[in-house]
């Protein structure tokens, strides 16, 4: 079976652009969870979508938003970027989200200049 | 914001030896226990999974639950250079949505 996939796996931004990044889960995997590492904070949870609905949320600012479409590939967005926002993309699919492993892809590398 | 504390390392132990790594966490409601291997510049990928008190064995893997205690650690037995990673300790929990809550990670070093 196909592991998570991401795209791009590299991207380069500069400041005040925005960005959208990708996920495909594994297959029959239907909850999709976003998660940011940094050197300084590491892994935070973002969010987590399953049948298409927001269920849960991290403590990000409003830039962040994503959403999830009917073949549970998901999609995140970061609006007006900010030198910050420079991290690892991480996303994780799951069945149902409701406690059982969590899957990462190989997530995306994103450089805001 | 509940805690999930790790010991940062690095830890260094010699080939064929046995690596202990631990973690602490602060939510008593936390119900499932997962250990990730990072290797530099990689994702993370499970190593165990653990949801009830005691051990739990794979291989070379053992990851131990104290729920009491909040207590969750990882023995690698017979290490390899190649187990050389940060170990990322997760939990997560009903109440706050199943997200996982990740420890900083402990260095590994495996030396030959």
């Amino acid at each position: 079976k196909a592991g998570v996939t991401q795209t791009p796996r590299y991207l380069i931004k500069t400041r005040g652009q925005q960005v959208t990044l990708s996920c495909s889960p594994i297959s029959g995997h239907r909850s999709v969870s976003w998660y940011q590492q940094t050197p300084g904070q590491g892994l935070q949870f973002l969010f987590e979508y399953f049948s298409e609905t927001q269920r849960n949320k991290g403590n990000f600012p409003g830039r962040f938003s994503g959403r999830q479409f009917s073949n549970s590939r998901s999609e995140m967005n970061v609006s007006t970027l900010e030198l910050g926002d420079s991290a690892l993309y991480l996303c994780a699919s799951s069945l149902t989200g409701m406690g059982e492993t969590q899957y990462f892809g190989p997530g995306t590398r994103l450089l805001v200049l | 914001q509940k805690e999930v504390e790790q010991n940062s390392g690095p830890l260094s132990v010699p080939e064929g030896a046995i690596a202990s790594l631990n973690c602490t966490y602060s939510d008593r409601g936390s119900q499932s226990f997962f250990w990730y291997r990072q290797y530099s510049g990689k994702s993370p990928e499970l190593i165990m999974s653990i949801y009830s008190n005691g051990d739990k064995e794979d291989g070379r893997f053992t990851a131990q639950l104290n729920k009491a205690s909040q207590y969750v650690s990882l023995l690698i037995r017979d290490s390899q250079p190649s187990d050389s990673a940060t170990y990322l300790c997760a939990v997560n929990a009903q109440g706050t949505g199943y997200a996982l809550n990740f420890g900083k990670g402990t260095s590994l070093l495996v030396t030959p």
